[in-house]
């Protein structure tokens, strides 16, 4: 069964790093989000990403982020400068559609020291 | 800003016993999925609900849709410990963006043998 994929499981960071998160979504899925989790709280919306450009992003995501589809097939979501409340889980997710399921990874775990 | 709120938060039951598990908004949503999530792994999609009034059935798993699209439920019948999960809720924004999830904090399931 086709699934998104999600590389590291983990990375540890010094603060003030920059750390680049990759993902592979489904093969036939048009849209990209990321969202993240931390300890204890809600998974927390960050960007949607469609043909090539963001569609929509939350407050969290400031110029600290970005996101790219460097080729056919990665989703990346790099955080430069990293802060200790950056750490959390960090999930990719895809769909077909813009209204339909959305497929998540199994996360990174992020952990900035 | 739109909320899910979900009740219980915690709830710990005997094998073999019901539940059912609450997922309320003061807004509407063009959908809802629902979705269980182990510890430290990405939230695995159960089923996605569009219709108000909408039920669907997934084994021994009950979910139905507000009739005004404003809230779900998600019954268990005769529970087993492989239930035993944090049960998420997540809305589709209805009158704005369809690109992005808004989660509830979930539900945490214990089904003890």
């Amino acid at each position: 069964e086709p699934e998104v994929t999600q590389t590291p499981s983990h990375q540890v960071t010094q603060m003030g790093q920059e750390v680049i998160l990759r993902c592979v979504p489904i093969s036939n899925h048009l849209y990209f989000y990321w969202y993240r989790q931390i300890l204890g709280q809600k998974v927390e919306f960050l960007v949607s990403f469609y043909n090539n450009e963001i569609s929509e992003k939350s407050e969290i995501f400031d110029d600290q982020f970005s996101v790219e589809r460097p080729d056919g097939s990665n989703f990346t979501l790099k955080i430069r400068s990293t802060k200790l409340e950056d750490s959390a889980m960090y999930f990719c997710a895809s769909s077909k559609g813009q209204a339909l399921e959305a497929f998540f990874g199994q996360g990174t775990r992020l952990t900035v020291v | 800003t739109q909320l899910l709120e979900q009740s219980p938060q915690f709830l710990s039951i005997q094998e073999g016993e019901n539940l059912t598990v609450y997922c309320n908004s003061s807004s509407v949503f063009s959908s809802l999925q629902w979705y269980r999530q182990e510890p430290g792994e990405g939230p695995v999609l159960l089923v996605t609900v569009v219709t108000g009034g909408e039920v669907k059935k997934l084994k021994r798993l009950t979910f139905q849709f507000g009739d005004a699209r404003k809230d779900s439920s998600l019954h268990i019948t005769a529970a087993q410990p492989g239930d035993t999960g944090l049960y998420l809720c997540a809305g589709l924004d209805s009158g704005g963006s369809n690109y992005k999830l808004t989660f509830g904090k979930g539900t945490l399931l214990t089904v003890n043998p």
